[in-house]
């Protein structure tokens, strides 16, 4: 089944790891999304990406760095972490629809990152 | 850059009644207008969409219409039941540039 999945769902780290937060999908979408999250909360874009080898900033400063080798896959990697990095962590994706470029997302479960 | 506003924040109704989420847009050349639900601990997902050139979608209890004129839209959902409870967010795209800007959001609570 076509779906976006990230890995971990959970992860609990201390101060000054590296980690990388996984995002594959299987929709064969060209575009790709980062959102930061806090429970409930509204939703800041923070890295995406319009194809392979294609990676931009969004609205939120981050200290994160995203990549785009394969189309099916959108990891961030977070050299340094740090407690104001505690949240929840958005992939989607999302497909050109016709010529109005209309883009109904699709996301993944999340993963739920604390760093203590 | 686009700027999207949401209203309100929180909402709380009893079972039954309908809720009503407004959201406002500030460049006319947005043509692209989701909903997305989110329940706790859950994934946002789309629930109705409306594009620039309909005035009004309906999907069984739920609802958007669209005001070009004025740049807002709006949620309308009647007859509201328990599973309704969640947050609601909506977004504004230009058609070609794929990134929405998101509303704040809108917590509805339905009370049984």
């Amino acid at each position: 089944e076509a779906d976006i999945y990230q890995t971990p769902r959970y992860l609990v780290i201390g101060t000054g790891k590296k980690i990388t937060l996984e995002c594959s999908q299987t929709m064969g979408h060209d575009k790709m999304y980062w959102y930061q999250q806090d429970p409930g909360m509204e939703l800041h874009l923070i890295h995406y990406s319009y194809g392979v080898n294609s990676t931009e900033k969004g609205d939120l400063s981050s200290e994160s760095t995203v990549s785009r080798i394969r189309t099916e896959h959108f990891p961030l990697t977070l050299e340094s972490a740090r407690p104001s990095h505690t949240s929840q962590y958005l992939c989607a994706s999302s497909e050109y629809e016709g010529r109005g470029g209309y883009n109904e997302q699709f996301f993944g479960p999340g993963t739920r990152l604390t760093v203590l | 850059g686009e700027n999207v506003e949401q209203h309100p924040s929180t909402l709380s109704v009893q079972e039954g009644d309908s809720a009503v989420i407004k959201c406002t847009y500030s460049d006319s050349a947005s043509n692209y207008f989701p909903w997305y639900k989110q329940e706790l601990g859950k994934r946002p997902q789309l629930i109705i969409d409306i594009r620039s050139n309909v005035g009004e979608k309906k999907d069984q209890r739920i609802a958007v219409t669209l005001n070009k004129t004025a740049k807002h839209f709006s949620l309308h959902i009647t007859e509201t039941q328990p599973e309704d409870s969640a947050v609601y967010f909506c977004a504004a795209s230009m058609g070609g540039s794929y990134i929405p800007t998101f509303g704040r959001g809108t917590s509805l609570i339905v009370h049984p």
